[in-house]
């Protein structure tokens, strides 16, 4: 299985910041990546697949970037829907697999 | 416009089996490149991903639990069913179904349903 480690594991921002958050795999999964938010009591909702593109609906101040095993979510312009708990998950093989998650919380 | 439903059991006993159903609109799992996967989260966890079946009855398990773990489909029902046995009190855990994403083999999920949380009893 592959393995995916997330850093940090939280951290602290203010609106109008800019964030960013690291996903590195335990091997090569060229750009099988995804990433998603998730909001207390809710189901994860899907921001960026193939590592940088962007999915319908999702404001563009997301943006992603990366390939092999380091990637990065980056949120421009932080604003205060964005405070959540976001997720890396690799689909390289049938054994997916996510990160631990980052939560971005409120300075 | 796709939507999923889990449903079942909100509290099991230790050692018993879980059986969850995951309901779908908006695909058809008759289509090929249709995928749908269960996912789970134990409170304050991350997500960790369990089974996977596809339009061509092909299954896959998480390796720690596929002894454990039964993925099946109802296609005239638009369903998708998983049991686990022997369930434990760290099975504790809100249970998600998820759709892959068309033309996509392995990923990613761009629909899921609400959840649905079973507690374990010891």
């Amino acid at each position: 299985d592959i393995q995916m480690t997330q850093s940090p594991s939280a951290l602290s921002a203010s609106v109008g910041d800019r964030v960013t958050i690291t996903c590195r795999a335990g091997q090569s999964i060229d750009t099988w990546l995804a990433w998603y938010q998730q909001k207390p009591g809710r189901a994860p909702k899907l921001l960026i697949f193939d590592a940088s593109s962007l999915e319908s609906g999702v404001p563009s101040r997301f943006t992603g970037s990366g390939s092999g095993t380091e990637f990065t979510l980056s949120i421009n312009s932080l604003q205060p829907e964005d405070f959540a708990t976001y997720y890396c998950q690799q689909y390289k093989s049938y054994s997916r697999s996510f990160g631990q998650g980052t939560t971005v919380e409120i300075k | 416009q796709v939507t999923l439903r889990e449903s079942g059991p909100a509290l099991v006993k230790s050692t018993e089996t879980l059986t969850l159903t995951c309901s779908f609109s908006g695909f058809s799992l008759t289509t090929s490149g249709a995928c749908v996967s269960w996912i789970r989260q134990p409170p304050g966890k991350a997500l960790e991903w369990l089974a996977v079946i596809d339009w061509d009855d092909g299954k896959f398990y998480t390796t720690s639990l596929k002894t454990r773990l039964t993925i099946s489909k109802d296609t005239a029902k638009n369903q998708v069913v998983l049991t686990m046995t022997d369930m434990d009190p760290v099975d504790t855990a809100t249970y998600y179904c998820a759709r892959i994403r068309d033309g996509y083999s392995f990923g990613p999920f761009d629909s899921w349903g609400q959840g649905t949380l079973v507690t374990v009893s010891s």
